[in-house]
């Protein structure tokens, strides 16, 4: 049975760098979120996608955010020009919604960005 | 809008002690899930518990239990004979029926001591 997994799990770059995360969902969930958690604060919604589709966007996602999920599975999460207001863990979480199921997000193990 | 808040940020009992975790949560939905997430040192969010807005009963599961208060918009966790192992930041998080992101609450840090 494999969860959600996330690579890279660290990485370090210097800022104005950009940065490239994927998200490999849970073989038969069709939604696909993104979160960011940054230093004794809950996670923050970042943006899902239902199959292909991006439903939702948080203002915290600045122009400098780009997320896709082109064939419906795995995603990924560019941040372009990144500056040190960035670092953060960086979590991935997929569900199974359909008509009235709604199933619970089950996280993966994080990506944890660090801007110099 | 929504609205988790966890108020106690830090708890440290010794060990074998209970201990409750509060969660108070805000919304006008009707339709709304409640969850509690547990984060252990290595980074990665264990789920444990949902309940959806219509069921009220409270459950328990081993040394865990939960208690879901629609009147006081309260769904509180017990951990009763804490262990070391219990060492972690605690989340609450509720979703509308209608939504996808969950809002979290700020977490509590359980420090249990042997």
């Amino acid at each position: 049975d494999t969860g959600v997994s996330q690579d890279p799990r660290h990485k370090i770059t210097k800022r104005g760098q950009n940065v490239t995360f994927r998200c490999d969902p849970i073989s038969e969930h069709n939604r696909l979120y993104w979160y960011r958690q940054t230093l004794g604060q809950g996670p923050e919604f970042l943006t899902y996608f239902q199959n292909e589709a991006q439903l939702e966007k948080s203002r915290l996602l600045s122009d400098r955010f780009s997320a896709e999920r082109p064939k419906g599975s795995f995603s990924t999460l560019e941040i372009q020009r990144t500056e040190q207001g960035d670092s953060a863990m960086y979590l991935c979480a997929s569900s199974f919604v359909s008509g009235g199921r709604r199933d619970t997000q089950y996280f993966g193990p994080g990506t944890r960005l660090t801007v110099l | 809008a929504q609205k988790v808040t966890q108020a106690q940020t830090e708890i440290s009992v010794v060990e074998k002690e209970d201990v409750t975790l509060d969660c108070v949560y805000e919304t006008r939905d009707t339709t709304y899930y409640l969850f509690w997430y547990k984060q252990p040192p290595s980074g990665e969010l264990v789920f444990l518990i949902r309940r959806n807005s219509f069921d009220e009963q409270n459950e328990i599961s081993g040394r865990y239990s939960w208690n879901f208060q629609k009147s006081t918009s309260s769904f509180n966790f017990t951990i009763t004979a804490s262990q070391v192992v219990d060492s972690a930041v605690y989340f609450c998080a509720l979703i509308i029926n209608q939504g996808g992101k969950l809002i979290f609450g700020q977490g509590t840090e359980l420090s249990v001591k042997p």
